[in-house]
Order: C-alpha cells, then structure tokens, then sequence
C-alpha cells in the first residue's frame, strides 16, 4: 500500500518561528494526502488537505502543496504559536491508512 | 454530530482477561480503522475494514480480532491479555469515493487500556 516517510523530531521552536515538518510519499499513483494534529490527551483531527497532484491545503494558517514531482507534501507555516504545540502526523489516504511516526513540535514562548 | 464513538474510555485489565473495544460511527463510512498507539510513539494499524462483512489485517493484527457486521459498528476485541498491550487505541472511519480520492478520517477520544 502507499506509506509515507516524515521528519521525526521532536522539533522545538520560539513563539513566531518559521516551521517546516518534511514529508514523503510512496505510492502507486497520487492518493489524497493528508495532515493530522493531535493535541494532548486528544484522538487526531484533521489540519489539512490536498486531494490531487499540485493541490495546495491550507488551514490555521498551516499549508501543504501536493508536489508529484518531488513525491512531497511538506507542512509549513510562517510564524508559530504556543497553542500550535502538539503532534502532527501525515497520511495517504489510502484503503489501509497507515500513518507517519508523527512530529512533535513544541514552541516555547 | 456524534461521529466516532468509542466506549469505554478507560480500563484496567488483568493479564488473561479478555474484553470488546467498541467503536461506532453515524456518518454512513464505508472505511473503519483501529489504531494504537503507544506512550510518545505514533498510531500504528491494527485492523482495518473497507465495508460490512469485510476485514483485513494492518500492521500489528496479532492478538486482536474484529468483525464488521454493520456499517456503523467496527469492535476490537482482544481475546488474552498481555501487558504489550497496554496502550491508547483510537478507532477512525472515513469515506472512499473511489479512484485515489478518499475523505479525511474522522477519530474518536480513545480508548486507554492498562494490561496488569
């Protein structure tokens, strides 16, 4: 099935910090990708989505571009905040869901 | 707006012992997932089901079962307990239209398992 490969971490950033969590995708053809945040304590949500090759999601002020070229879907956004502490997973969204090993981001104040 | 409904939320199980995740969803889904996911780790799969009367094994099936007998209701059992089974399992379900094009899934709170 399709499978994805993310940046680990855990990654700590200052208030108003530039973020960029990495990740990689390996399919047969080009599946919707996704971005969950799980907050703590807390089942994953959805952050994002792109549902086709050169898609770009966007949400919260995150966003993610769906490049084919580069099999990418790099989650970035401008300036953080303490309450964007959480775990970001990514995710095709294929038969078997299967997920990358997450990213846990703190930002500090 | 129910969504993802798992029950319950908490349980201390003693090594041996066997018990039902229940898992249910209102949205008409056609995908259901179960997933753990240990202490500071990420979700791994445990089983998934594309529809009524269809399951198949995901990542790391061994000592679980499920069953599908409605589109609503996916239930994770687990026959003998062990304490490699202590963990924080999550159900999802989502919606596949077809082609590559599937919907977000949709997760419930969790359900934290301690095998003692």
């Amino acid at each position: 099935g399709d499978s994805v490969t993310q940046m680990e971490g855990p990654v700590t950033l200052s208030e108003e910090a530039f973020l960029t969590i990495n990740c990689t995708y390996t399919a047969t053809g080009y599946p919707s990708l996704f971005w969950y945040v799980q907050y703590p304590g807390e089942g994953l949500q959805l952050l994002l989505k792109a549902t086709k090759a050169d898609d770009k999601g966007s949400n919260k002020g995150f966003e993610a571009t769906y490049r084919k070229e580069t099999t990418s879907f790099h989650l970035e956004k401008g300036s953080v905040q303490v309450s964007d502490s959480a775990v970001y997973f990514c995710a095709p969204g294929d038969n078997d869901m299967r997920f990358g090993a997450g990213t846990r981001l703190t930002v500090k104040p | 707006n129910a969504g993802v409904t798992q029950t319950p939320k908490f349980r201390i199980l003693k090594i041996g012992q066997s018990m039902t995740l229940q898992c249910t969803q209102d949205m008409n889904h056609n995908y259901m997932y179960w997933y753990r996911q240990d202490p500071g780790m990420g979700l791994k799969l445990i089983y998934y089901s594309v529809g009524a009367g269809i399951t198949d094994k995901g990542e790391v099936p061994n000592g679980y079962n499920v069953s599908r007998s409605t589109t609503e209701d996916f239930p994770l059992r687990l026959e003998l307990a062990a304490p490699s089974q202590t963990s924080v399992y999550f159900c999802a379900s989502s919606y596949f239209k077809g082609g590559r094009v599937n919907t977000e899934a949709f997760f419930g709170q969790g359900t934290r398992l301690t095998v003692v």
